[in-house]
């Protein structure tokens, strides 16, 4: 089946860097990626749309200078935690939509902000 | 490998009656957590239910519950009096180990008939 890769799967860094986090469609062309984040036993909260060639489409609350989406290649797209701070870690997880409308998520990256 | 396997892409059920949603998963971690969570048209990922691998009865949430058969490694969702509303996708997921990833189900799309 499809698979999407994410990496890092865990990162620690330190309060005030940038961390970027990569998601990677292997096996197919994924013109639309989701970047979601997840707290503890909750819901995956969608954070933004990221379509191949465009800007993204954030939702509403999400702070675009914050996280910063690049969706540069038909199979990969980034999230960069800019200026990253210590409420900001948390499990991020991407997801790629297949052209037949499949979704595939990746594995997911801790973050942990000291 | 197929970390998680949810077998029905698509299923029907009449309003007002129960539905189960499959849910299989593979590890040989003796440590794991089992989640379902519900997609609307929205893209969010809405958590229903957890299941942790060492939690003797099976997690209830309202109108969902899920049977968790540990030794046949199935996790299936049990919706009870299926609403309208419940019309979605349902990803079964599974964090695993030392909880620095997830492995997501292909999901199931649920109709519900009036």
């Amino acid at each position: 089946g499809a698979v999407v890769s994410q990496h890092p799967s865990r990162v620690i860094c330190k309060s005030g860097t940038s961390v970027k986090i990569e998601c990677r469609s292997l096996d197919f062309q994924a013109t639309t990626m989701f970047w979601y984040r997840q707290f503890p036993k909750q819901s995956l909260m969608l954070m933004a749309t990221s379509n191949e060639g465009s800007k993204a489409t954030y939702e509403q609350g999400v702070e675009k200078d914050k996280f910063l989406i690049n969706h540069a290649s038909l199979t990969l797209s980034t999230l960069t935690v800019t200026s990253a701070h210590p409420e900001d870690s948390s499990f991020y997880i991407c997801s790629a939509r297949t052209n037949t409308g499949e979704l595939f998520f990746g594995e997911g990256s801790r973050l942990t902000v000291l | 490998a197929q970390k998680i396997t949810q077998t029905q892409p698509g299923m029907f059920v009449q309003e007002k009656e129960a539905v189960t949603l499959d849910c299989t998963y593979d590890t040989s971690d003796p440590s794991y957590g089992l989640f379902w969570y519900k997609q609307p048209s929205s893209g969010e990922m809405i958590f229903l239910i957890y299941q942790g691998s060492y939690d003797q009865q099976n997690a209830t949430e309202g109108r969902y519950s899920l049977n968790f058969q540990k030794a046949r490694k199935s996790a299936n969702l049990v919706i009870s009096a299926s609403q309208l509303g419940d019309s979605a996708m349902y990803f079964c997921a599974m964090i695993r180990g030392n909880f620095n990833k997830f492995y997501f189900g292909s999901g199931t799309k649920l109709n519900v008939k009036p």
